[in-house]
Protein backbone atom coordinates (compact mmCIF):
# COMPACT_ATOMS: atom_id res chain seq x y z
CA UNK A 1 0.00 0.00 0.00
CA UNK A 2 1.43 3.18 -0.86
CA UNK A 3 2.28 5.12 2.63
CA UNK A 4 2.03 8.71 0.76
CA UNK A 5 -0.15 9.49 -2.04
CA UNK A 6 -0.48 12.76 -3.82
CA UNK A 7 -3.76 12.68 -5.80
CA UNK A 8 -3.29 15.76 -8.22
CA UNK A 9 -0.46 15.23 -10.89
CA UNK A 10 -1.10 18.66 -12.20
CA UNK A 11 -2.10 21.98 -10.60
CA UNK A 12 -2.79 25.56 -12.17
CA UNK A 13 -2.86 28.68 -10.32
CA UNK A 14 -2.90 32.10 -10.83
CA UNK A 15 -1.11 34.82 -9.78
CA UNK A 16 -1.31 35.57 -6.20
CA UNK A 17 -3.92 33.62 -5.59
CA UNK A 18 -3.23 30.26 -3.15
CA UNK A 19 -3.35 27.14 -4.26
CA UNK A 20 -3.88 23.90 -2.02
CA UNK A 21 -1.99 20.66 -3.00
CA UNK A 22 -3.13 17.69 -1.70
CA UNK A 23 -1.14 15.42 0.51
CA UNK A 24 -2.91 11.77 2.45
CA UNK A 25 -0.37 9.26 4.23
CA UNK A 26 -0.96 5.75 5.93
CA UNK A 27 0.77 4.48 9.05
CA UNK A 28 0.29 2.36 12.49
CA UNK A 29 2.66 4.46 14.21
CA UNK A 30 1.67 7.05 16.47
CA UNK A 31 5.02 8.80 15.69
CA UNK A 32 5.86 10.25 12.37
CA UNK A 33 7.08 13.41 10.79
CA UNK A 34 5.02 14.83 7.37
CA UNK A 35 7.64 17.04 5.34
CA UNK A 36 7.03 18.89 1.92
CA UNK A 37 9.60 19.47 -0.55
CA UNK A 38 9.59 21.27 -3.89
CA UNK A 39 11.59 20.37 -6.62
CA UNK A 40 12.17 23.43 -9.60
CA UNK A 41 12.91 22.16 -13.17
CA UNK A 42 16.95 22.56 -11.91
CA UNK A 43 16.48 19.04 -10.12
CA UNK A 44 17.78 20.26 -6.34
CA UNK A 45 15.20 19.13 -3.81
CA UNK A 46 14.24 22.15 -1.41
CA UNK A 47 12.62 21.78 1.78
CA UNK A 48 9.38 24.01 2.93
CA UNK A 49 8.01 22.79 5.81
CA UNK A 50 7.35 20.08 8.54
CA UNK A 51 4.82 19.06 10.65
CA UNK A 52 5.65 16.45 13.58
CA UNK A 53 2.08 13.85 14.61
CA UNK A 54 1.84 15.79 17.97
CA UNK A 55 2.33 19.19 16.80
CA UNK A 56 -0.66 20.87 18.08
CA UNK A 57 -1.02 23.40 15.80
CA UNK A 58 -0.61 23.38 11.83
CA UNK A 59 3.13 24.68 10.69
CA UNK A 60 3.59 27.73 8.94
CA UNK A 61 6.68 29.19 7.01
CA UNK A 62 6.28 32.24 5.36
CA UNK A 63 3.80 31.95 2.37
CA UNK A 64 3.15 28.12 3.12
CA UNK A 65 1.21 26.35 5.57
CA UNK A 66 0.48 22.80 6.00
CA UNK A 67 -3.75 21.94 6.63
CA UNK A 68 -2.92 19.13 8.98
CA UNK A 69 -6.03 16.32 9.39
CA UNK A 70 -4.70 13.72 11.66
CA UNK A 71 -7.92 11.66 11.47
CA UNK A 72 -7.98 12.46 8.43
CA UNK A 73 -4.68 11.45 7.94
CA UNK A 74 -4.33 14.21 5.20
CA UNK A 75 -1.24 16.86 5.19
CA UNK A 76 -1.94 19.07 2.43
CA UNK A 77 0.08 22.33 1.63
CA UNK A 78 -1.05 25.83 1.14
CA UNK A 79 0.88 28.15 -0.78
CA UNK A 80 -0.52 31.67 -0.45
CA UNK A 81 -0.44 34.58 -2.70
CA UNK A 82 1.39 32.27 -5.38
CA UNK A 83 4.72 33.88 -7.49
CA UNK A 84 5.79 32.40 -11.07
CA UNK A 85 8.71 31.57 -8.91
CA UNK A 86 6.24 28.89 -7.43
CA UNK A 87 6.29 26.79 -10.38
CA UNK A 88 7.90 23.36 -9.88
CA UNK A 89 7.33 19.38 -8.41
CA UNK A 90 6.05 19.08 -4.57
CA UNK A 91 6.31 16.33 -2.92
CA UNK A 92 4.86 15.39 0.44
CA UNK A 93 7.41 13.18 2.30
CA UNK A 94 6.58 10.84 5.68
CA UNK A 95 8.77 9.72 8.55
CA UNK A 96 7.65 6.79 10.68
CA UNK A 97 8.87 6.30 14.13
CA UNK A 98 10.07 8.23 17.25
CA UNK A 99 13.89 9.20 17.61
CA UNK A 100 15.36 5.57 17.92
CA UNK A 101 18.65 7.18 17.42
CA UNK A 102 19.05 5.26 14.06
CA UNK A 103 18.65 7.05 10.50
CA UNK A 104 15.21 7.74 9.51
CA UNK A 105 14.27 7.57 6.68
CA UNK A 106 11.96 9.58 3.94
CA UNK A 107 8.89 8.41 2.13
CA UNK A 108 8.19 10.16 -0.84
CA UNK A 109 5.08 10.62 -2.82
CA UNK A 110 5.05 10.69 -6.62
CA UNK A 111 4.45 15.04 -6.59
CA UNK A 112 2.49 17.62 -8.07
CA UNK A 113 3.46 19.80 -10.63
CA UNK A 114 2.55 23.02 -10.14
CA UNK A 115 2.10 25.96 -12.37
CA UNK A 116 1.77 29.41 -11.66
CA UNK A 117 0.43 31.65 -14.51
CA UNK A 118 0.36 35.33 -14.80
CA UNK B 1 27.09 26.50 7.49
CA UNK B 2 26.70 23.31 6.41
CA UNK B 3 27.29 22.13 2.34
CA UNK B 4 26.45 19.05 0.93
CA UNK B 5 28.52 18.37 -2.83
CA UNK B 6 27.65 15.72 -5.00
CA UNK B 7 29.27 14.95 -8.73
CA UNK B 8 29.18 14.93 -11.52
CA UNK B 9 26.15 16.75 -12.28
CA UNK B 10 25.63 14.70 -15.73
CA UNK B 11 26.70 11.15 -16.71
CA UNK B 12 26.26 9.34 -19.72
CA UNK B 13 27.85 6.01 -19.33
CA UNK B 14 27.55 2.46 -21.68
CA UNK B 15 26.10 -0.45 -20.37
CA UNK B 16 28.07 -2.75 -18.81
CA UNK B 17 30.29 0.44 -17.82
CA UNK B 18 30.74 1.07 -13.90
CA UNK B 19 29.33 3.81 -11.58
CA UNK B 20 31.22 5.29 -9.16
CA UNK B 21 29.38 8.81 -7.83
CA UNK B 22 30.43 10.82 -4.86
CA UNK B 23 28.85 13.06 -2.45
CA UNK B 24 30.92 15.06 -0.05
CA UNK B 25 29.20 17.34 3.45
CA UNK B 26 31.05 19.89 4.85
CA UNK B 27 30.37 21.72 8.08
CA UNK B 28 28.76 19.27 10.16
CA UNK B 29 30.28 15.88 12.00
CA UNK B 30 28.66 12.23 11.97
CA UNK B 31 25.74 13.25 9.65
CA UNK B 32 23.10 10.50 8.49
CA UNK B 33 23.71 10.21 5.10
CA UNK B 34 21.46 8.88 2.03
CA UNK B 35 21.57 7.77 -1.83
CA UNK B 36 18.15 8.30 -3.47
CA UNK B 37 17.05 7.77 -7.41
CA UNK B 38 14.29 9.27 -9.07
CA UNK B 39 12.91 7.80 -12.46
CA UNK B 40 11.89 10.73 -14.80
CA UNK B 41 8.69 11.74 -13.62
CA UNK B 42 8.32 10.02 -10.52
CA UNK B 43 8.91 10.31 -7.01
CA UNK B 44 12.42 9.83 -4.49
CA UNK B 45 13.25 5.98 -3.88
CA UNK B 46 15.36 4.98 -1.49
CA UNK B 47 18.42 3.24 -1.78
CA UNK B 48 20.60 3.14 0.51
CA UNK B 49 21.33 5.07 3.82
CA UNK B 50 24.47 5.45 6.50
CA UNK B 51 24.45 6.15 10.66
CA UNK B 52 28.27 5.90 10.33
CA UNK B 53 31.54 4.97 8.08
CA UNK B 54 31.37 1.82 7.15
CA UNK B 55 27.49 1.17 8.17
CA UNK B 56 25.48 0.83 5.15
CA UNK B 57 21.51 -0.35 4.86
CA UNK B 58 20.25 -1.12 1.84
CA UNK B 59 16.64 -0.92 0.86
CA UNK B 60 16.71 -1.82 -2.88
CA UNK B 61 18.58 -5.08 -3.63
CA UNK B 62 19.76 -4.22 -7.35
CA UNK B 63 23.18 -4.48 -9.15
CA UNK B 64 24.07 -1.01 -6.96
CA UNK B 65 26.12 -0.90 -3.80
CA UNK B 66 27.28 2.36 -1.46
CA UNK B 67 29.88 2.47 0.52
CA UNK B 68 31.31 5.43 3.26
CA UNK B 69 34.79 5.27 3.46
CA UNK B 70 35.01 8.81 5.59
CA UNK B 71 32.74 10.18 7.91
CA UNK B 72 31.26 12.97 5.19
CA UNK B 73 31.92 10.76 2.25
CA UNK B 74 28.90 8.52 0.13
CA UNK B 75 29.69 6.80 -2.83
CA UNK B 76 27.22 5.25 -4.47
CA UNK B 77 28.60 2.17 -7.08
CA UNK B 78 28.14 -0.21 -10.03
CA UNK B 79 30.36 -2.48 -11.58
CA UNK B 80 28.21 -2.86 -14.50
CA UNK B 81 25.22 -0.70 -15.09
CA UNK B 82 22.30 -1.83 -16.61
CA UNK B 83 19.40 0.70 -19.00
CA UNK B 84 17.43 0.79 -15.94
CA UNK B 85 19.76 2.16 -13.87
CA UNK B 86 19.44 5.33 -15.80
CA UNK B 87 17.72 8.55 -13.76
CA UNK B 88 18.53 11.44 -11.25
CA UNK B 89 20.12 10.02 -8.50
CA UNK B 90 20.39 12.61 -5.20
CA UNK B 91 22.73 12.51 -2.03
CA UNK B 92 21.30 13.61 1.11
CA UNK B 93 22.58 14.38 5.21
CA UNK B 94 20.64 14.92 7.85
CA UNK B 95 21.44 15.70 11.54
CA UNK B 96 22.31 12.44 13.77
CA UNK B 97 19.51 11.71 16.19
CA UNK B 98 17.41 14.65 15.47
CA UNK B 99 13.90 13.53 14.54
CA UNK B 100 12.22 16.87 13.10
CA UNK B 101 15.63 17.62 11.04
CA UNK B 102 14.97 17.46 7.41
CA UNK B 103 17.15 15.91 4.66
CA UNK B 104 19.14 18.34 2.86
CA UNK B 105 19.60 17.00 -0.51
CA UNK B 106 22.70 17.84 -3.04
CA UNK B 107 21.75 18.83 -7.01
CA UNK B 108 22.10 15.88 -8.23
CA UNK B 109 23.91 13.54 -10.74
CA UNK B 110 21.53 12.91 -13.85
CA UNK B 111 22.32 9.54 -15.03
CA UNK B 112 22.03 8.02 -18.41
CA UNK B 113 22.51 4.62 -19.31
CA UNK B 114 22.66 4.04 -23.24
Amino acid sequence: AQKITQTQPGMFVQEKEAVTLDCTYDTSDPSYGLFWYKQPSSGEMIFLIYQGSYDQQNATEGRYSLNFQKARKSANLVISASQLGDSAMYFCAMREGGNTGTASKLTFGTGTRLQVTL
Amino acid sequence: SQTIHQWPATLVQPVGSPLSLECTVEGTSNPNLYWYRQAAGRGLQLLFYSVGIGQISSEVPQNLSASRPQDRQFILSSKKLLLSDSGFYLCAWKRDREYNSPLHFGNGTRLTVT
